[in-house]
């Protein structure tokens, strides 16, 4: 079946703009999560959806980054003002049900900011 | 800051050796714990988990990983990798109390197998 889509799959994009990187989940995953992983890093948590509702947005460096998710199921994550040191690759996963349950990882949106 | 570690940064073997890659945590109370893959040009995708019970896990592709709780420890293991192992290799804890299961990922070890 489908997995993970995430686009666009690259996005470049000059310091001070707007963007917005999409996330399709698994049909049926209710909980949506977001990271970024930055070079030579691991992935770090941004947000967890359970549904329509952000549970955990803890990650979220600042509030230049904002998620929705308003018919629980795509998601969209919008930067706004971007700076340079958000570049990086934004991965998105989906699981069933959230908690212990296997979250499946799409490709992920790298944004390159000039 | 609570946060995981993983020991070596770049791996290198030939095929047909063992494997074992380091993972420490440094939260305390229950935690999950997770290993992930990342093949080259792929996703990344689950090699095994551990919630409780037996603290030897078995995962996909011959591998497994021993949760050794007073050494705050999730090794991961092989007896005898293969150049198709060559992939970068992620541990991951749900810290404790999270309902939610949000991944805090190790910064990754990159594993190259040597034909």
């Amino acid at each position: 079946g489908a997995g993970v889509s995430q686009t666009p799959s690259n996005k470049v994009t000059e310091k001070g703009k707007y963007v917005e990187l999409r996330c399709d989940p698994i049909s049926g995953h209710t909980a949506l999560y977001w990271y970024r992983q930055s070079l030579g890093q691991g992935p770090e948590f941004l947000i967890y959806f359970q549904g329509t509702g952000a549970a955990d947005d803890s990650g979220l460096p600042n509030d230049r980054f904002f998620a929705v998710r308003p018919e629980g199921s795509v998601s969209t994550l919008k930067i706004q003002r971007t700076e340079r040191g958000d570049s990086a690759v934004y991965l998105c996963a989906s699981s069933l049900t959230g908690g212990g349950d296997t979250q499946y990882f799409g490709p992920g949106t790298r944004l390159t900011v000039l | 800051a609570q946060s995981v570690s993983q020991h070596n940064h770049h791996v290198i073997l030939s095929e047909a050796a063992s494997l074992e890659l380091g993972c420490n945590y440094s939260y305390g109370g229950t935690v999950n714990l997770f290993w992930y893959v990342q093949y080259p040009g792929q996703h990344l995708q689950l090699l095994l988990k551990y919630f409780s019970g037996d603290p030897l896990v078995k995962g996909i592709k011959g591998f497994e990983a021993e949760f050794i709780k007073s050494k705050f420890s999730f090794n991961l293991r092989k007896p005898s990798v293969q150049w198709s192992d060559t992939a970068e290799y992620f541990c991951a804890v749900t810290p404790p109390g999270n309902q939610g299961g949000k991944l805090i990922f190790g910064q990754g070890t990159e594993l190259s197998v040597k034909p």
